[in-house]
């Protein structure tokens, strides 16, 4: 099973600084990762795919890059509605899909 | 639009069955796999179950592995989860959800449902 390890697991910031989160798989999952966000109350938004690839609808301060082993999901500019819990996603090898724990992007 | 609505969670004893079910509309349900996953509130996701498109294959989480059973209707478009023999850690949130890519088995999830709370008494 491949475990995805995220950090920091809490990031205090203000609107309009940068985000960066991490997330570290125990083995290669190549390209195959995901992003997503989810909001308190709500159901998790797919924000990336494949790394790098933005969904749709997603704006371009989300922005994701990494392979292998070593993935970061960056927010530039924060704006207020961002501030929420991020995860990670990797389907490279599977059954079983693996998440990783969670970064809470909460304001400063 | 796309829409995933999930029905029957309910409280449970430990030991009993349950049966979820989502019903989905705006898009060819027969052309995308779905898939199952569970919250704890307040806690991480985790991926339940996993049926192609036909119905054809299966995966499983070991923890449900053998108690719990996917199944699809293509001609009602409705996904189902039979869980039987409850355990207090099956109680969570469960989100149906669509992988992104029609015929694949690409497990992105680009479309949740709302989720449907199940309780487990013991």
């Amino acid at each position: 099973e491949v475990v995805l390890t995220q950090s920091p697991a809490t990031l205090s910031l203000s609107p309009g600084e940068r985000a960066t989160l991490s997330c570290r798989a125990s083995q290669s999952v190549s390209k195959f990762l995901a992003w997503y966000q989810q909001k308190p109350g709500q159901t998790p938004r797919l924000l990336i795919y494949d790394a790098s690839n933005r969904a749709t609808g997603i704006p371009a301060r989300f922005s994701g890059s990494g392979s292998g082993t070593d993935f970061t999901l960056t927010i530039s500019n924060l704006e207020p509605e961002d501030f929420a819990v991020y995860y990670c996603q990797q389907r490279m090898i599977w059954p079983p899909i693996t998440f990783g724990q969670g970064t809470r992007l909460e304001i400063k | 639009q796309v829409q995933l609505v999930e029905s029957g969670g309910d409280v449970v004893q430990a030991g009993g069955s349950l049966r979820l079910s989502c019903a989905a509309s705006g898009f060819p349900f027969s052309s995308y796999a779905l898939n199952w996953l569970r919250q704890v509130p307040g806690e991480g996701l985790e991926w339940v179950a996993f049926i192609s498109s036909d119905g054809s294959l299966e995966h499983y989480a070991d923890s449900v592995k053998g108690r719990f059973t996917i199944s699809r209707d293509n001609s009602k478009n409705t996904l189902s989860l039979q869980m039987d023999s409850l355990r207090p850690e099956d109680a969570a949130l469960y989100y149906c959800t669509r992988v992104r890519d029609a015929h694949g088995t690409n497990i992105i999830f680009d479309y949740w449902g709302q989720g449907i709370l199940v309780t487990v008494s013991s």
